[in-house]
């Protein structure tokens, strides 16, 4: 099957700095979404971006489907940034990668 | 966005009782839910999908008597484990979709509940 690779695993910063958190996936794909689940476990979904590019504040999303990854941007980093972020893609079936876990300092 | 309700947030049961969980769309008539269950720092793992009215689907290596997934309404699915073990105890999650069969983008996450089993 598919095979979802997230990096980094963990990444520490500092308020206000920006970030890029990377998917890669072994094979196309039909969708992809990026989530992030906060530390009291909720799930948010953040982009649906099967390909291209989108943006919403401080966080935006690039996928380029031909090259099979996709990158999250994070910039101005906030304290409420923390948390998991996760990928998934679905092609016959629903696969989750395992997630960069962020933590920003204040 | 859309608005899903997972309760309880947190049980703790003892080895050999059964515990529901409930995931309700308070907003939307969710025609699909999913099921997921996640160990500690790892990621998600998709147990079931059930449409309304139907029976559910099971992942492979999924035990079907042990989670029981009823799907009575557009707004309601339950998950029921049976006969809990400590090996049983995890976070699950749920979610709603308003378009059948789909996860993206149109798939909403309740808040999760923790169960312990002692």
């Amino acid at each position: 099957g598919i095979q979802v690779e997230q990096s980094p695993p963990d990444l520490i910063l500092q308020e206000g700095a920006n970030s890029t958190l990377r998917c890669n996936f072994s094979d196309s794909v039909n969708n992809l979404q990026w989530f992030h689940q906060n530390p009291w476990g909720q799930l948010i979904n953040l982009f649906y971006i099967p390909s291209g590019t989108k943006q919403n504040g401080r966080l935006s999303a690039t996928t380029v489907a031909t090259e099979r990854y996709s990158l999250l941007y994070i910039s101005s980093s906030q304290t409420t940034d923390s948390g998991v972020y996760f990928c998934a893609v679905e092609d016959d079936k629903i696969i989750f990668g395992k997630g960069t876990r962020l933590h920003i300092l204040p | 966005g859309a608005v899903v309700s997972q309760h309880p947030s947190r049980v703790i049961c003892k080895s050999g009782t059964s515990v529901k969980i409930e995931c309700r769309s308070l907003d939307f008539q969710a025609t699909t839910m999913f099921w997921y269950r996640q160990f500690p720092k790892q990621s998600l793992m998709l147990m079931a999908t059930s449409n309304e009215g139907s029976k559910a689907t099971y992942e492979q290596g999924v035990e079907k008597d042990k989670f029981l997934i009823n799907h009575a309404s557009l707004t309601l699915s339950t998950l029921t484990v049976t006969s809990a073990h400590p090996e049983d105890s995890s976070f699950y999650i749920c979610s709603a979709s308003l378009t059948q069969g789909a996860l993206f983008p149109e798939a909403f996450f309740g808040q999760g509940t923790r169960l312990t089993v002692v």
